[in-house]
This record gives C-alpha cells, sequence and structure tokens, in this order.
C-alpha cells in the first residue's frame, strides 16, 4: 500500500537553528514527492517538489530511494518559517491527481 | 490569475441532510481534485475530475459523489449526511492532473454536521 509516514507531530526550534522535518514513503516505484506548507490562516500551497529539484525560502529536499524517504531541510530556521507542513505522493499508476499525504508536522520557530 | 475559489466557506447542516460545495478552479486547468481534512485522519483523496469525467477515486462510500461541468468547475455532494462527515473539504486544481504537476488548493469548506 502506499503511505506517507510523517514521525513528528510536532518540531520547535531556535530561530538560526538547523531544521529536518522527516518524511518515510511506502511505495513500490519510482514516486513523486512533494513538500506542502500551509501557513496561519493561509490555504494549502505548495512548497518544493522533487521533479524539480529546487530551493525554496532555502528549503531542499533529496529523494533517498533505498531509505525511501523524503526529509525536508533548512539550515537557518526563521520565525516566518512556522507552519504546517506535509509530505505528499503522487504515482504514476494512479490517473489523476491523486495525491497521498502525511499526516503533517507543525514547526514552530522560536526567537 | 485568479486561485481556486471554493463557495460556501461555512456550513451546518443535520444528520440525514445532503450537501452541496462548489469549486472553481484557476482559469485554464481541467483537473479538480477533491479531499477531505479531519483532525484524525488528516489530508484523504476524494475523486478527481478532468473534462467532466471521474478519473480516480479515494476510498469513501458511495454518498460521497461529484461532478465536473464543461467550464471545469466542479461540485462535490455528499448525502444521508453523518456526524464524522465534519470537515474540512478542499478542492485543488491543475492543468491536467498529471503526475508531478502541482495542484492548487482553495481556502476549503468547513462543514458541520449535527
Amino acid at each position: 500500500a502506499q503511505r506517507v509516514t510523517q514521525p513528528e507531530k510536532l518540531l520547535s526550534v531556535f530561530k538560526g537553528a538547523p531544521v529536518e522535518l522527516k518524511c518515510n514513503y511506502s511505495y513500490s516505484g519510482s514516486p513523486e514527492l512533494f513538500w506542502y506548507v500551509q501557513y496561519s490562516r493561509q490555504r494549502l500551497q505548495l512548497l518544493l517538489k522533487h521533479i524539480s529539484r529546487e530551493s525554496i525560502k532555502g528549503f531542499t529536499a533529496d529523494l533517498n530511494k533505498g531509505e525511501t524517504s523524503f526529509h525536508l531541510k533548512k539550515p537557518f530556521a526563521q520565525e516566518e518559517d512556522s507552519a504546517m507542513y506535509y509530505c505528499a505522493l503522487a504515482s504514476i499508476y494512479n490517473q489523476g491527481g491523486k495525491l497521498i499525504f502525511g499526516q503533517g508536522t507543525e514547526l514552530s520557530v522560536k526567537p | 490569475k485568479a486561485g481556486v475559489t471554493q463557495t460556501p466557506r461555512y456550513l451546518i447542516k443535520t444528520r440525514g441532510q445532503q450537501v452541496t460545495l462548489s469549486c472553481s478552479p484557476i482559469s485554464g486547468h481541467r483537473s479538480v481534485s477533491w479531499y477531505q481534512q479531519t483532525p484524525g485522519q488528516g489530508l484523504q483523496f476524494l475523486f478527481e475530475y478532468f473534462s467532466e469525467t471521474q478519473r480516480n477515486k479515494g476510498n469513501f462510500p458511495g454518498r460521497f459523489s461529484g461532478r465536473q461541468f464543461s467550464n471545469s468547475r466542479s461540485e462535490m455532494n455528499v448525502s444521508t449526511l453523518e456526524l464524522g462527515d465534519s470537515a474540512l473539504y478542499l478542492c485543488a486544481s491543475s492543468s491536467s492532473g498529471l503526475v508531478g504537476e502541482t495542484q492548487y488548493f482553495g481556502p476549503g469548506t468547513r462543514l458541520l454536521v449535527l
């Protein structure tokens, strides 16, 4: 079964500290992976996706097929990074727009 | 470009009633997906429509249905509401719903079933 696991419900760090939000997936194939973010009182929006291999707002994520992980990292957290982060998977075997989401990790960056 | 819009934003219904939610995608987008978000289950895929055809469906009972119109606007309907249907319902649009495409989410409709 396809599944996305985010083991931490809440991650609290101080401003300037490195941050890593964990995401593990189970999927027998080559998935497309995404990180979506929801800031307070805003809608869910894409942060980055594996296929683009780009860094957004200082965040990067590397797909590790051996460990089936797609952890989100940022070397120096900022207060404005405080938000809810969701890891999501799309499968080539699911025609049409289906994203499988993890339960989400709330990131709190303290001053 | 205007973003994805959803109406109504809030709804209160009682058990046994039915409800219809509406979603207008970004102009030019032909794929619309629906998700249910609850504290316990998180974000779960309901179904996806493209060119008025349902292409994919999640594991929800038949009480949950949807449709898409020729202008790509989509509606979802829940019949015989149950307390457990209380949730935030999100729709998302993308150009064609291909794997790897970014999905753009609406603000959601919050449904409370009493």
